[in-house]
């Protein structure tokens, strides 16, 4: 069983439409939940950290966690073509030497 | 411009041949990473030095070599690799050792093709 699924696209939408990007997970013990944003030929950069349950916003960017349904939630209001890129989750257990646990990402198209 | 550098960015090597990626980071942090990106796979942490100091090598093959040689720099020493290898190598960064919820820094990779 994966630890961490997500859903690698392609998710194609019109511009200004809103995005729902998703990750479930298995281990109930993870703590700290992160999405990074990736363009092509670029590394991974952080967009969004939260710590356990809850909702957090930063700007046209709101990150949810659920963490009694492990699942969590990317949302991007009034998309951008900007916006296109692969989007990985990443998850943390905050007490051991694992290291983050990685989605394999779901690559973004926004249409003009 | 990114606070981790990468050289070189692309790199073409055949099986026998040896080589070295490094890694630089700019940022004053503490613990720096070795990541392998495949295609329709999750990243793949290989390495972690934290304060220098190897912590981790989730069972590597002993074809990439790790070397931590201060907190800032950081290399991998490939040697007869396997057209398997060929992927996007990544280099990071964090203030605190992972496990504490630290979120990395990336650098922009090497794009390894092994021939």
């Amino acid at each position: 069983q994966k630890e961490v699924e997500q859903d690698p696209g392609p998710l194609s939408v019109p511009e200004g439409a809103i995005v729902s990007l998703n990750c479930t997970y298995s281990n109930s013990a993870f703590q700290y939940f992160m999405w990074y944003r990736q363009y092509s030929r670029k590394g991974p950069e952080l967009l969004m950290y939260t710590y356990s349950s809850g909702n957090k916003e930063d700007g046209r960017f709101t990150a949810q966690v659920d963490k009694s349904s492990k699942y969590i939630s990317l949302f991007i209001r009034d998309s951008q073509p900007s916006d296109s890129a692969t989007y990985l989750c990443a998850m943390d257990l905050g007490g051991g030497a694992d290291g983050l646990t990685f989605g394999k990402g779901t690559h973004l198209i926004i249409q003009p | 411009e990114t606070g981790v550098t990468q050289t070189p960015r692309h790199l073409v090597m055949g099986m026998t041949n040896k080589k070295s990626l490094k890694c630089e980071q700019h940022l004053g942090h503490n613990a720096m990473y070795w990541y392998k990106q495949s295609a329709k796979k999750p990243l793949e942490l290989m390495f972690v030095y934290n304060f220098k100091e190897q912590t981790e090598n989730n069972s590597v093959p002993s074809r990439f070599s790790p070397e931590c040689p201060n907190s800032s720099h950081l290399f991998l020493h490939l040697h007869t690799l396997q057209p398997e290898d060929s992927a996007l190598y990544l280099c990071a960064s964090s203030q605190d050792p992972q496990g504490a919820g630290a979120p990395l820094h990336f650098g922009n990779g090497t794009r390894l093709t092994v021939t």
